[in-house]
C-alpha cells in the first residue's frame, strides 16, 4: 500500500529558528496537504499544495510541492513558541484502488524553546 | 460556516461494549472520512463515505463499520471493544463535487477510553 515518510519525527528549537520538514512517498500523489495538531484535538489545515513545483505560503509557513510529486517540504520560519505541535502531510492519491485516499505522514513533533 | 462536529468529545466504553460515534461534516461536503489515532501508530484510515456509499476502506476488522446518512452526516460503530480500540478517533469531511483531490477538514474528535 502507499507509504508517506515523513522526516524528522521530533525536532527541538529555540524560539526564532527556522523549520524544515519533509515527506518522501513510492507513490504519486495530486495533492500534498500540511497539517497541525494540538493535544486532543484534531488535525488543522495550513496548506493546500495542488501542482508539481508549486510553492505556497501562510505567514511564516512556506510549502512546496516537488516536482517528481513525491515528495513535499514545509519551512516554518522566525518560530515562535505556539509553534509547538504534531504537523503531519497527507497526500491525495492519483488513481487506482485508492483514488482519492489520504494518506498520511507520521508526523513531526516540534518543541520550541522560550 | 460551522466546522466539523463530532460528538460525544469523550467516551469510556467497558471491553466487551459496542460505541457509536457522530460525525457531522461542514455543511455541502458530501465526502465524511474516518480515522484512528493512537500514539504508537499514528493517523490510520478506517474509511471513507460519500454520497451514503462506502468508497474506500482501511484495514480494520470487521467490528469496526460506519454508515452515512442523507444529509452527509455519519456514523462509526466499534462492537466487542478491546482494550487497544481506546484511541482519538477523528471524522474529516471533504466537499467532492465533481472534483476528487479537495483538501479534508477534521473534527475535533472523540477520545474513546475502554476500560
Amino acid at each position: 500500500g502507499q507509504q508517506l515518510n515523513q522526516s524528522p519525527q521530533s525536532m527541538f528549537i529555540q524560539e526564532g529558528e527556522d523549520v524544515s520538514m519533509n515527506c518522501t512517498s513510492s507513490s504519486i500523489f495530486n495533492t500534498w496537504l500540511w497539517y497541525k495538531q494540538d493535544p486532543g484535538e484534531g488535525p488543522v489545515l495550513l496548506i493546500a499544495l495542488y501542482k508539481a513545483g508549486e510553492l505556497t505560503s501562510n505567514g511564516r509557513l512556506t510549502a512546496q510541492f516537488g516536482i517528481t510529486r513525491k515528495d513535499s517540504f514545509l519551512n516554518i520560519s522566525a518560530s515562535i513558541p505556539s509553534d509547538v505541535g504534531i504537523y503531519f502531510c497527507a497526500g491525495l492519491s492519483a488513481g487506482g484502488t485508492s483514488y482519492g485516499k489520504l494518506t498520511f505522514g507520521q508526523g513531526t513533533i516540534l518543541t520550541v524553546h522560550p | 460556516k460551522a466546522g466539523v462536529t463530532q460528538t460525544p468529545r469523550y467516551l469510556i466504553k467497558t471491553r466487551g461494549q459496542q460505541v457509536t460515534l457522530s460525525c457531522s461534516p461542514i455543511s455541502g461536503h458530501r465526502s465524511v472520512s474516518w480515522y484512528q489515532q493512537t500514539p504508537g501508530q499514528g493517523l490510520q484510515f478506517l474509511f471513507e463515505y460519500f454520497s451514503e456509499t462506502q468508497r474506500n476502506k482501511g484495514n480494520f476488522p470487521g467490528r469496526f463499520s460506519g454508515r452515512q446518512f442523507s444529509n452527509s452526516r455519519s456514523e462509526m460503530n466499534v462492537s466487542t471493544l478491546e482494550l487497544g480500540d481506546s484511541a482519538l478517533y477523528l471524522c474529516a469531511s471533504r466537499r467532492l463535487t465533481g472534483e476528487v483531490n479537495t483538501e479534508a477538514f477534521f473534527g475535533q474528535g472523540t477520545r474513546l477510553t475502554v476500560v
